[in-house]
């Protein structure tokens, strides 16, 4: 167990529909990133917050949205779902130090159908 | 971007064979991580380097730090069924916003 807590751990919705995706960090981790894999696929990096703030985006699409709250738990948010949307997300924390460790969530499966 | 180079790509050994697989970049880390993924889970740490030269071990995984930062590689010795998944590197830059860049995976398949 990562210490990283993720839910749901599925979600099953149709195409236009909006969901929201839930990230706990580790005790102590100030930093949380989120992730995509899709079937086969490698990781590809979203978005990451430190503290509240947004620091850095990833390939993210204009459709979904993050934040981090101030209990450091953190919301991805998916709007107007397209088919190829599907997919594993997965969240990460960090305590973002000079050299530092990301330790992953078990993830969400998104199904849009 | 950044990329790393993960090599191979996909393995195909025989139980009690060693492995190995390493990453390499054209950009200086801080940290190396290397990561196991079974099918539908998330990726889990397997060994964490944080200074250049360093040598873990965990069990029968060894890991290094390359001496230029660049590098590091990752050796399973006497692998068994259990091992199967795929293996994804990491590497951290402090500077560039705590960013962690992922290699593409290597997948990998042990016969019993």
């Amino acid at each position: 167990d990562s210490g990283v807590t993720q839910t749901p751990k599925h979600l099953i919705t149709a195409t236009g529909q909006r969901v929201t995706l839930r990230c706990s960090p580790r005790s102590g981790d100030l930093s949380v990133y989120w992730y995509q894999q899709s079937l086969d696929q490698g990781l590809q990096f979203l978005i990451q917050y430190y503290n509240g703030e947004e620091r850095a985006k990833g390939n993210i699409l204009e459709r979904f949205s993050a934040q981090q709250f101030p209990d450091l738990h953190s919301e991805l948010n998916l709007s107007s779902l397209e088919l190829g949307d599907s997919a594993l997300y997965f969240c990460a924390s960090s305590v973002w130090g000079a050299t530092d460790t990301q330790y992953f969530g078990p993830g969400t499966r998104l199904t849009v159908l | 971007g950044q990329q790393l180079n993960q090599s191979p790509q996909s393995m195909f050994i025989q139980e009690g064979e060693d492995v190995s697989m390493n990453c390499t970049s054209s950009s200086i880390f801080n940290t190396w991580l290397w990561y196991k993924q079974d099918p539908g889970e998330g990726p889990v740490l397997l060994i964490a380097l944080y200074k250049a030269g360093e040598l873990t071990s965990n069990g029968r995984l060894t890991a290094q730090f390359g001496i230029t930062r660049k590098d590091s590689f990752l050796n399973i010795s006497a692998s068994i069924p259990s091992d199967v998944g795929i293996y994804f590197c990491a590497g951290q830059q402090r500077d560039n916003f705590n960013k962690f860049y992922f290699g593409s995976g290597t997948k990998l398949n042990v016969k019993p």
